[in-house]
């Protein structure tokens, strides 16, 4: 079974430029996550979606930061415009459902602001 | 919000000790996760727990779900180089949180010498 798929693997901007990161979950899996990690923490959540439905972003800088998943399956997650302090990892990561606790995650996008 | 503490912050063991970490919160949780992180990657699950004082084992892993459900321990046995990585434990809350939110420790820092 095919894992969780993130691209690109790295990233480096400008401050004030814009990015996006892609993320495709498991098969069939319902529920996909956005996290965000910064160097030395754990990870953070910035968005959840059931199916095409955003079920929390509270902690998601809507000022800047955007995400969607408008078949239910791919996700993009957008920064405009980027800040230095955005430099972390992105982490995409789904479970079956909401109901589900174990949440698999891709490999991340590395972020780099300068 | 919700906050986790893990400990130790990083342990440095020699190869074939056993390994003890933990993971605190002043909140109850409704499931425990316990996962390893590589660099460069995302964080693999280990061991879910979802009930008050359970015992898991997952080979040389076992993870226990503290009684107050306000804590969670991990225990590695007999340590191999390539247990070496960032350990973060996670947390489910009670309802008021939203369905399948994760909160995460800061993670320990696990190096083996060989």
């Amino acid at each position: 079974e095919a894992g969780v798929a993130q691209s690109p693997r790295y990233k480096i901007i400008e401050k004030r430029q814009s990015v996006a990161f892609w993320c495709n979950p498991i098969s069939g899996h319902a529920t996909l996550y956005w996290y965000q990690q910064i160097l030395g923490q754990g990870p953070k959540l910035l968005i959840q979606f059931q199916n095409n439905g955003v079920v929390d972003d509270s902690q998601l800088p809507k000022d800047r930061f955007s995400a969607e998943r408008l078949k239910g399956v791919d996700s993009t997650l957008k920064i405009q415009p980027a800040k230095l302090e955005d430099s972390a990892v992105y982490l995409c990561a789904s479970s079956l459902d909401a109901g589900s606790y174990e949440q698999y995650f891709g490999p991340g996008t590395r972020l780099t602001v300068t | 919000g919700q906050q986790l503490n893990q400990s130790p912050q990083s342990m440095f063991i020699q190869e074939g000790e056993d390994v003890s970490m933990n993971c605190t919160s002043s909140s109850i949780f409704n499931t425990w996760l316990w996962y390893k992180q590589d660099p460069g990657e995302g964080p693999v699950l280990l061991i879910a727990l979802y009930k008050a004082g359970e015992l898991t084992s997952n080979g040389r892993l076992t993870a226990q779900f503290g009684i107050t459900r306000k804590d969670s321990f991990l225990n590695i046995s007999a340590s191999i180089p390539s247990d070496v990585g960032i350990y973060f434990c996670a947390g489910q809350g009670p309802g008021g949180t939203s369905y399948g939110k994760l909160t995460f420790g800061q993670g320990t820092i696990l190096t083996v010498h060989p």
